[in-house]
C-alpha cells in the first residue's frame, strides 16, 4: 500500500454499531491475508486471517471479506467497543515469498 | 511464557554511532522478521531470516545488517550509514504464514 504519511485515514464510530475498515491490495500473486489491530507504542495484533480459496472468514465479533478480483480486502468488528480503538493494518503475502507486505493502517475511534 | 522480547525498550543513539537491538523469540519459529515504522505509516521490511545462518534482505535493508546464528535469536544492528534510523522497529517471528510481533524498540538520533 502507499504511505499516507502522518495523515492515517481515520473512521470514527459510536459505541455499539459496526465498523467496516478496508483494504485495497496491490499484488495479484499475494494468496494470505492477514489483519493485525496495533495500539499506541506497541506491536501488532493478530486479528484474523483468510486465505485466497476463501471469500469470507468469521471470528469472534470479526469478520474478514475477500474480493479477489478487484484486489479488496474489508475487516468487519461487530458491536464496536472502546477497547477496538486502534490502528488496523492489512498485510498480505504468498507462500513463496513468506515476509507481510502491509498497508498504510487506518485509526478507528469508537465514541462512547 | 512464550512470545518474542525486543530490547531495549527505548534506544537514544548519537549520529554516527552503530547501535544492534534484540530480539528473541522461544516459540521455536525457524522465520524471524525485522520492520521498520515511520509515524502514521505501515511496516515496511528491513531482513527476514527463513533458518538459521540464512537471511534476505528486505524492501529498505540498506544501512541495516543482521546475523542469525541461533534459532531464537535476530538481532539487527543500524549502522550510521542508515540516513534516518529515527522509527519504531518492529521484530517477528513466524512458524508458517501468521507472524507474531515483538512490542518493538523505538529509536531515536540525537
Amino acid at each position: 500500500g502507499e504511505s499516507v504519511g502522518l495523515h492515517l485515514p481515520t473512521l470514527s464510530v459510536q459505541e455499539g454499531d459496526n465498523s467496516i475498515i478496508n483494504c485495497a491490495y496491490s499484488n495479484s500473486a499475494s494468496d494470505y491475508f492477514i489483519w493485525y489491530k496495533q495500539e499506541s507504542g506497541k506491536g501488532p495484533q493478530f486479528i484474523i486471517d483468510i486465505r485466497s480459496n476463501m471469500d469470507k472468514r468469521q471470528g469472534q465479533r470479526v469478520t474478514v471479506l475477500l474480493n479477489k478480483t478487484v484486489k479488496h480486502l474489508s475487516l468487519q468488528i461487530a458491536a464496536t467497543q472502546p477497547g477496538d480503538s486502534a490502528v488496523y493494518f492489512c498485510a498480505e503475502t504468498n507462500t513463496g515469498r513468506r515476509a507481510l507486505t502491509f498497508g498504510s493502517g487506518t485509526r478507528l475511534q469508537v465514541q462512547p | 511464557d512464550g512470545g518474542i522480547t525486543q530490547s531495549p525498550k527505548y534506544l537514544f543513539r548519537k549520529e554516527g554511532q552503530n547501535v544492534t537491538l534484540s530480539c528473541e523469540q522461544n516459540l521455536n519459529h525457524d522465520a524471524m522478521y525485522w520492520y521498520r515504522q515511520d509515524p502514521g505509516q505501515g511496516l515496511r521490511l528491513i531482513y527476514y531470516s527463513q533458518i538459521v545462518n540464512d537471511f534476505q534482505k528486505g524492501d529498505i535493508a540498506e544501512g541495516y545488517s543482521v546475523s542469525r546464528e541461533k534459532k531464537e535469536s535476530f538481532p539487527l544492528t543500524v549502522t550510521s550509514a542508515q540516513k534516518n534510523p529515527t522509527a519504531f522497529y518492529l521484530c517477528a517471528s513466524s512458524i508458517r504464514d501468521e507472524q507474531f510481533f515483538g512490542p518493538g524498540t523505538r529509536l531515536t538520533v540525537l
